[in-house]
């Protein structure tokens, strides 16, 4: 079955660039939206952005100033960056397939275990 | 952006009694072309992702027990689950999914009494 898996530093400096990648198995990128979702702690879920395998995107616009989100069909693997972050960046990120094809539209069906990104000096 | 707003914040209920939670929008996630509500339910447990639990407003995800059912229309939802178990202790939230950016529910702690 398909499965999501995020990685990436675990740590960043303020004012840095967050990077992290979200690896799709057991099933092809294509066709489907792929998101990222982040979760401070102790806190509720914050969408960050979508994108589709042909590469277009559609971001939360309380973040479109610092996001990007990339896909590697080659890899099968879509990628964040947070550029400028703070300590509110600290979160719990997610990566989520969107469950209706080819939609943004949509509920999330599969969830990576997550990562947790603390932003400190 | 849509606003989801969740009541109540927590929630204790006996085991085998029945514990509902509501989801407010401040405006309509209903498609008049498809008649569709654009709200999911998602159950959170501690270290773990999100799980779907309810779609479509109503209409449970493969796997997910029939205790759990979802209801209503517009701007105001519900999930209910009929019997309280245990494993159901966890954190609950619903998301609109009507238009971007996409927003969610602060969420509700279910706790057994």
């Amino acid at each position: 079955q398909v499965q999501l898996q995020e990685s990436g530093p675990g740590l960043v400096k303020p004012s840095e660039t967050l990077s992290l990648t979200c690896t799709v198995s057991g099933g092809s990128i294509s066709t489907y939206y792929w998101s990222w979702i982040r979760q401070p702690p102790g806190k509720g879920l914050e969408w960050i952005g979508y994108i589709y395998y042909s590469g277009s995107t559609n971001y939360n616009p309380s973040l479109k100033r610092r996001v990007t989100i990339s896909v590697d069909t080659s890899k099968n693997q879509f990628s964040l960056k947070l550029s400028s972050v703070t300590a509110a960046d600290t979160a719990v990120y997610y990566c989520a397939r969107v469950g209706v094809m080819a939609t943004i539209l949509s509920y999330f069906d599969l969830w990576g275990r997550g990562t947790l990104v603390t932003v400190s000096s | 952006d849509i606003v989801m707003t969740q009541s109540p914040d927590s929630l204790a209920v006996s085991l085998g009694e029945r514990a509902t939670i509501n989801c407010k929008s401040s405006q309509s996630v209903l498609y008049s072309s498809n008649n569709k509500n654009y709200l999911a339910w998602y159950q959170q447990k501690p270290g773990q992702p999100p799980k779907l639990l309810i779609y479509w407003a109503s209409t449970r995800e493969s796997g997910v027990p029939d205790r759990f059912s979802g209801s209503g229309a517009g701007t105001d939802f519900t999930l209910t689950i009929s019997s309280l178990q245990t494993e159901d202790v966890a954190l609950y939230y619903c998301q609109q999914y009507y238009s971007t950016p996409i927003t969610f529910g602060q969420g509700t702690r279910l706790e057994i009494k």
